[in-house]
């Protein structure tokens, strides 16, 4: 157990809808990080969290966003899903930019 | 964007037999690490390795980063079957966002 929790671990939708995804970090972590695992893409870093602040972002498409609240959880939103976002979705903290990241057991979205 | 390239990205062996996984770039490293992912659970850290040349062991698991920083190596002795699983290198980004890019991965299986 990483100490990093995500809800929900399942979640089927239809396209076209909208979805959440949340991440508690490990107790103490100040920095969330989101990343998206599919078969053909592997694990994609999608963006960063620092305190609250956009510290980093990567393939992230402009359908999705993130943020992290005062009390360092951290939401993904997912907005008018296609198909091709079926993916496992990956939470990780760390004390701060860190080497050390320690991942969540991730949520597994499908988009039918 | 640098592109890390594993290799092999499949490998089945019988428990016992030794192998290595190759995690390769054509750019400089700032510091790589490898990762273990089961089915339906996170990536868990196995090692980061910083300096080129250095050597990390882990019980079983031998870890060695490239003189030139651009290569890394994980050779596992008499693996067992509790081994299997998805193995990826990652390489961290320099400056204060601690994004990771992850390799292609390899799928290790072991059987008795």
């Amino acid at each position: 157990d990483s100490g990093v929790t995500q809800t929900p671990k399942h979640l089927i939708t239809a396209t076209g809808q909208r979805v959440t995804l949340r991440c508690s970090p490990r107790s103490g972590d100040l920095s969330v990080y989101w990343y998206q695992q599919s078969l053909d893409q592997g694990l994609q870093f999608l963006i960063q969290y620092y305190n609250g602040e956009e510290r980093a972002k990567g393939n992230i498409l402009e359908r999705f966003s993130a943020q992290q609240f005062p009390d360092l959880h951290s939401e993904l939103n997912l907005s008018s899903l296609e198909l091709g976002d079926s993916a496992l979705y990956f939470c990780a903290s760390s004390v701060g930019g860190g080497y050390e990241q320690f991942f969540g057991p991730g949520t597994r979205l499908t988009v039918l | 964007t640098q592109l890390l390239e594993q290799s092999p990205q499949f490998l089945s062996i019988q428990e016992g037999e030794n192998l290595t996984v190759y995690c390769n770039s054509s750019s400089v490293f700032s510091s790589l690490q490898w990762y273990r992912q089961e089915p339906g659970e996170g990536p868990v850290l196995l090692v980061t390795v910083v300096t080129g040349g250095e050597v990390k062991k882990l019980k079983r698991l031998t870890f060695q980063f490239g003189d030139a920083r651009k290569d890394s190596s994980l050779h596992i002795t008499a693996a067992q079957t509790g081994d299997t699983g998805l193995y990826l290198c990652a390489a961290l980004g320099t400056g204060t966002a601690s994004k990771l890019t992850f390799g292609t991965g390899t799928r290790l299986q072991v059987t008795l």
